[in-house]
This record gives structure tokens, sequence and C-alpha cells, in this order.
């Protein structure tokens, strides 16, 4: 069964300061790995999807790696804002299985 | 706007009632997801679809059922509630699962 882990489970940082959220998973044979952002009380909302094949994605402040072999994936957000202040979510799908394995998440509050 | 839509987004129910969730997507997706998320537990997968007319069990699958009848659609029912069926219960949808997930707003259900 794949076991998806993300540290700090909280943290707090000021306004401008990097953010550095981390996911492990145990099970390296995966076919994507996905980071969502969900606010309090709303859904989901797709940050950024990395392939097996690759190694990172980016979209404009946001910056996601991926090393399968180490079953690690970091999630850098450049310059934090209020606004980025949210709950970070990871999800991993294994190769032969339609099913996502989500972690339990980085709650963050950017301090202005 | 394309995207992944939920209702009722809230609803009280007392014990042994029953109810359906409706899931529908206008993006012509395979696949459809529902999952539940609970404090300390994070999302898990109750049922999904890989196609109208078929329907799997995921992690959490006692005490509901799914239908697919339609494409678009994918309903999810409690035949009799439960107090420990309380969540916040999430619909999501996929073109192919390495295309990554869209998830819809949500649905909060109490039982009492």
């Amino acid at each position: 069964k794949q076991e998806v882990t993300q540290i700090p489970a909280a943290l707090s940082v000021p306004e401008g300061e990097n953010l550095v959220l981390n996911c492990s998973f145990t099970d390296s044979a995966i076919y994507n790995l996905q980071w969502f952002r969900q606010d309090p009380g709303k859904g989901l909302t797709s940050l950024l999807l990395i392939q097996s094949s690759q190694r990172e994605q980016t979209s404009g402040r946001l910056n996601a790696s991926l090393d399968k072999s180490s079953g690690r994936s970091t999630l850098y957000i450049a310059a934090s804002q209020p606004g980025d202040s949210a709950t970070y979510l990871c999800a991993v799908m294994r190769y032969g299985n339609n099913r996502l394995a989500f972690g339990k998440g980085n709650q963050v509050v950017v301090i202005p | 706007n394309a995207g992944v839509t939920q209702t009722p987004k809230f609803r009280v129910l007392k014990t042994g009632q029953s109810m359906t969730l409706l899931c529908a997507q206008d993006m012509n997706h395979e696949y459809m997801y529902w999952y539940r998320q609970d404090p300390g537990m994070g999302l898990r997968l109750i049922h999904y679809s890989v196609g109208e007319g078929t329907t799997a069990k995921g992690e959490v699958p006692d005490g509901y059922n799914v239908s697919r009848l339609k494409k678009q659609n994918f309903l999810l029912g409690l035949e009799s509630a439960a107090p420990s069926q309380t969540s916040v219960y999430f619909c999501a949808s996929s073109y192919l699962p390495a295309y990554g997930y869209t998830f819809g707003s949500g649905t909060r259900l109490t039982v009492v």
C-alpha cells in the first residue's frame, strides 16, 4: 500500500520568505504526482502535475521537484504572500492503479 | 464554466435516513471518483468509476453505493446514514489518470 507523508504538518512564515514543503512516498513505482491547494472550507485546486519521467514542473512562483528513487517531492513557493496561506496536499498515483493516494497536507500560514 | 459540480453543498441528516449526492462533470472525462475528507485522516477513496456503467470499490466503501448511468454523472448513495459518515465528500474526475484530476467544491454532510 502506498503511504504518503507530508512534513511539516503545519508551518508559519513571514511574508517574503520562500516556502519549502516536503512530500515522501513509500512505493517508487509511481505514474505521476500532483500538488493541490485547499483553502478552508473549499475544494482542491490543482497546482502542478509531475509525470514519473519528469524531474520538475514550474508555474509562476511555484516549482515542484520529483525524485522517484528516494520517494520524495518538494514544492517550493518563492517570495511567499499572505494569499498563499492554505493547506497544500500531495497525491501520488501508482502504476497499474487508477487511484490517488493523498498525504494529510502541509498547513501554511504566511504572516504579513 | 467547465468543471465538476457537486450538489448539495451542505446537508444535515438524521441517523437512518438516506440520501444521494450528485456529481456532474462537463469535460467528457472517463474517470470519476468519490472521496471523503476527515480531520487527521486525509482524503480517502470511497468508490470510483473508469467509464459509463462501471463502478469499483475504493478504500472505504462500506455504507455507500454508487452508480454511473451516464458518463457525465456519478452518484453516491447513503442507504442508512450513520454519525460515522459525517464528513466532507469530494468528487473528482479525470480524462486519463496521467492527465491529473479535477475536484468539485465538496459536500459537507452532518449525520445527527
